[in-house]
């Protein structure tokens, strides 16, 4: 595609309940993170795909939080029994696989999730 | 694990004006430091980098600033333009496969026309 895609682009739910986000990376990128951004806060790191290798889960703020990538493309992040301070904007980015000269990081446009 | 301290968090200049974002890092084996715009609304997007065999980048307003031995690293702007207003981001990672990028707090920059 023409850019990395992120669905939905908000969601609101209900203390408790479980979600989704939806991440589309740019065809040929194989390194893909996903990141928070509470209101008027820093980007907060949450985990990172690279290939093949293991993730790097480091960033998971609770066991609540966790992500997966399948067949390299597409990945998915899902939040357990969501919280009020899970609210927050998700954001999802893609680079080339390194090492390159390019470690040039593409964002979606993000998920707001709201948690009522 | 690497973190990345960024200030000031925010920042007022007059137009026209230089505007300077530092950031220390922790992690020696950081290589690469990259900078990021985020306007109101909008992604953030890469508007200069650097390596570590490199201690200072210019492009054409902007230049990037690094001193490996004190881990920091500067954002220069120069002749600030209202448009310059928006959130940077700085960030650290090792080059390569083994290395994930970690931001800074970002800071809030005003132009004042």
């Amino acid at each position: 595609g023409a850019g990395v895609s992120q669905s939905p682009s908000n969601k609101v739910t209900e203390k408790g309940k479980d979600v989704e986000l939806r991440c589309d990376p740019i065809s040929g990128h194989t390194a893909l993170y996903w990141y928070r951004q509470s209101l008027g806060q820093g980007l907060e790191f949450l985990i990172y795909f690279q290939g093949n290798s293991a993730p790097d889960k480091s960033g998971l703020p609770s066991d609540r939080f966790s992500a997966e990538r399948t067949g390299g493309s597409v990945s998915t992040l899902t939040i357990q029994r969501t919280q009020q301070e899970d609210s927050a904007v998700y954001l999802c980015a893609s680079s080339l696989r390194p090492p390159t000269t390019n470690e040039k990081l593409f964002f979606g446009s993000g998920t707001q999730l709201s948690v009522l | 694990g690497e973190n990345v301290e960024q200030h000031p968090s925010t920042l007022s200049v007059q137009e026209g004006d230089s505007a300077v974002i530092k950031c220390t890092y922790s992690d020696s084996a950081s290589n690469y430091f990259p900078w990021y715009k985020q306007e109101l609304g909008k992604r953030p997007q890469l508007i200069i980098d650097i390596r570590s065999n490199v201690g200072e980048k210019k492009d054409q307003r902007i230049a990037v600033t690094l001193n490996k031995t004190a881990k920091h690293f500067s954002l220069h702007i120069t002749e600030t333009q209202p448009e310059d207003s928006a959130v940077y981001f700085c960030a650290a990672k090792r080059r390569g496969q083994g290395g994930k990028l970690i931001f800074g707090q970002g800071t809030e920059l005003s132009v004042k026309p």
